[in-house]
């Protein structure tokens, strides 16, 4: 099945940019998502890239999408201390009915 | 956007009780849900999708005994703990697949809930 994995912990000082990096071995996934969830509260959806795309820029997240390598990254620029989280990266298994997420990665920001 | 409401957030229980917690799609109608478990510091594990008006679909190692399931509605569908155990404790998450779209582009969650079992 669809295994995908992540570093857990990023720590970045405020201002600077965070790249979290996520790797997946299901290569027929043609949407992958990253998520942010805050303390005790559910997940919101970030952005999403289709798997036809290398690159997707929306404000100051930005997407990169190796689908050679099945790797899939998220650029934060600018991060401000409201950026500290968890980042979720997911990917469908099985259809469309089904996402895998990958362990998270907490993201620290520091002044 | 699409709101889902997840109740309770948090809720603590004695052990043997069941819980039951709900999962609303507020402006929007959800043939399917998903059931999610998350344990601390680890990723959502999915335990069962649940689609309106007929069974849920398990995933492998969840006990559908256990984890009960009821979609009766295209806005409700709700999760109970039957005898619940402090193994149970978790963060429970849902999450909602808008009607007439065919990806996961339009999945929603809940706020989660924060089940405790004493």
């Amino acid at each position: 099945g669809e295994d995908v994995e992540q570093s857990l912990f990023l720590s970045v000082r405020e201002g600077d940019s965070s790249v979290i990096n996520c790797t997946y071995t299901d290569s027929s996934s043609t949407y992958l998502y990253w998520y942010k969830q805050e303390p005790g509260a559910g997940l919101q959806l970030l952005t999403y890239i289709f798997s036809n795309m290398d690159m997707k820029q929306d404000q100051r997240l930005t997407v990169l999408l190796n689908k050679k390598d099945k790797h899939l990254s998220l650029r934060i620029a600018d991060t401000q201390t409201g950026d500290s989280a968890i980042y979720f990266c997911a990917v469908p298994s099985g259809g469309y009915n089904k996402l895998i997420f990958g362990a998270g990665t907490r993201l620290a920001v520091h002044p | 956007g699409a709101v889902v409401s997840q109740h309770p957030s948090w809720v603590i229980c004695k052990s043997g009780t069941s819980v039951k917690i709900e999962c609303r799609s507020l402006d929007f109608q959800a043939t399917t849900m998903f059931w999610y478990r998350q344990f601390p510091k680890q990723s959502l594990m999915l335990m069962a999708t649940s689609n309106e008006g007929s069974k849920a679909t398990y995933e492998q190692g969840v006990e559908k005994d256990k984890f009960l399931i009821n979609h009766a509605s295209l806005t409700l569908s709700t999760l109970t703990v039957t005898s619940a155990h402090p193994e149970d404790s978790s963060f429970y998450i849902c999450s909602a697949k808008r009607v007439g779209l065919t990806t996961n582009e339009k999945l929603f969650f809940g706020s989660g809930t924060q089940l405790s079992v004493l």
